[in-house]
């Protein structure tokens, strides 16, 4: 059974930082990684997937790695702006399914 | 290119009602699944439909139940509400491939309270 984990739970940076999100999973046999964000009481908001196959997919201050075999995913964000305060998710989808594994995500506020 | 719409938004109910949440998917997409985000256990898959029919369930009690129309609209029924029912309800909408670019689009969820 799949499980995710995110750290840190929470982080507060200073505008303008440069940061990194962690996700860990237990199952590598993981077709992709997707990475959400949420902001608060709305729905989700789909960042970057990184295939099986890939190491990383960028989106402009946005970079996401995948080590299947250390089963761990990083989210790396450029620049930090107050606009980026919200709450990241990473989510494992497995072979064969059209699900998601979530972890509890990290609840990220940059301050002017 | 409209995204996946939920109905309601909020919805507030009593302990031992029933309730019933839409959701309608991105138009082409077969498979519909439905989440619960709670504060304490996250997000938690409930059951994914494709093509009518239930693919995969989650872990949650028979109370939970769903269903999937011909034109790939879903529905999602909870039966004798419990306090702990309270939660966002998110629906999923994507082509259903299984393959390792299938991507989820999420709705807006609905929040339901049982008071």
């Amino acid at each position: 059974k799949q499980e995710v984990t995110q750290i840190p739970a929470a982080l507060s940076v200073p505008e303008g930082e440069n940061l990194v999100l962690n996700c860990s999973f237990t199952d590598s046999a993981i077709y992709n990684l997707q990475w959400f964000r949420q902001d608060p009481g709305k729905g989700l908001t789909s960042l970057l997937l990184i295939q099986s196959s890939q190491r990383e997919q960028t989106s402009g201050r946005l970079n996401a790695s995948l080590d299947k075999s250390s089963g761990r995913s990083t989210l790396y964000i450029a620049a930090s702006q107050p606009g980026d305060s919200a709450t990241y998710l990473c989510a494992g989808m497995n072979s064969g399914y059209s699900t998601l594994t979530f972890g509890k995500g990290t609840m990220l506020l940059v301050s002017p | 290119k409209a995204g996946v719409t939920q109905t309601p938004r909020y919805l507030i109910k009593t302990r031992g009602q029933q309730v019933t949440l839409s959701c309608s998917p991105i138009s082409g997409h077969r498979s519909v699944s439905w989440y619960q985000q709670t504060p304490g256990q996250g997000l938690q898959f409930l059951f994914e439909y494709f093509s009518e029919t239930q693919r995969n369930k989650g872990n949650f009690p028979g109370r939970f139940s769903g269903r999937q129309f011909s034109n790939s609209r879903s529905e999602m029924n909870v039966s004798t509400l419990e306090l702990g029912d309270s939660a966002l309800y998110l629906c999923a909408s994507s082509l259903g491939s299984r393959g390792n670019n299938e991507k989820l689009f999420f709705g807006s969820g609905t929040q339901l309270s049982v008071l």
